[in-house]
């Protein structure tokens, strides 16, 4: 009965290539987040969709393109992948109808080589 | 810009020996002031959500208090399972949801 799920946990992969990230939340939710947690354990917002829409994109290079297909969904996609891309991804979610506070996923490890 | 200052960086206590972490905020007006304990290779786990100076809430050894300048988490008595680190975080009113997080301060209670 995970709420919030993250798939893979581990992603390691070579400079140049394109990967993707995949979160579900079962929590009926209709806001989700990515932020990425850097090696000095720093959480930075990188997006939100409010359902199916976006939201919040904060001067993310474009590279990376999240997607929503539903309000339970939001995949990340990372296009030519740099060394400064290495960092911890999560996925959040969140009920605008509610109290705000944000439940977050276990975490992508992403490893860029 | 809204911004949150998380101090100290790292707390190491003995088990029993009770303190506070303190979080310092600017915001253009707060909707509210979370408090997060991440452990070790997992997301951060939701604990408190303050919304107003004067506020108060407990959890266990826990317990956050919320000013117009800066929060506090009390850890009463600790033990090594709350060994963790503790993120404050803070939502502004008007539209967007985005936490704005402190760099987080690990602490350590040894047995």
């Amino acid at each position: 009965d995970t709420a919030v799920s993250q798939t893979p946990k581990y992603l390691v992969t070579q400079m140049g290539n394109d990967k993707s990230i995949k979160c579900e939340q079962n929590l009926g939710h209709d806001t989700m987040y990515w932020y990425k947690q850097d090696s000095k354990k720093f959480l930075k917002i990188m997006f939100s969709y409010n359902n199916k829409e976006l939201i919040i994109n904060e001067t993310v290079p474009n590279r990376f393109s999240p997607k929503s297909p539903d309000k339970a969904h939001l995949n990340l996609h990372i296009n030519s992948l740099e060394l400064g891309d290495s960092a911890v991804y999560f996925c959040a979610s969140s009920s605008t109808r509610a109290s705000y506070e944000q439940y977050f996923g276990p975490g992508t490890r992403l490893t860029v080589t | 810009e809204d911004q949150v200052t998380q101090s100290p960086e790292a707390l190491r206590l003995q088990e029993g020996e009770s303190s506070s972490l303190n979080c310092s905020y600017t915001v253009s007006g707060l909707r509210g002031l979370f408090w997060y304990r991440q452990d070790p290779g997992k997301g951060p786990e939701f604990l408190f959500t303050l919304y107003s100076a004067g506020e108060e809430k407990e959890k266990e050894r826990l317990k956050a208090t919320l000013t117009k300048k800066e929060s506090f988490l009390h850890i009463t008595a600790p033990k090594p399972e709350d060994s963790a680190t503790y993120l404050c975080a803070v939502q502004a009113r008007g539209g967007s949801e985005k936490l704005v997080f402190g760099k987080g301060m690990k602490l350590t209670v040894n047995p």
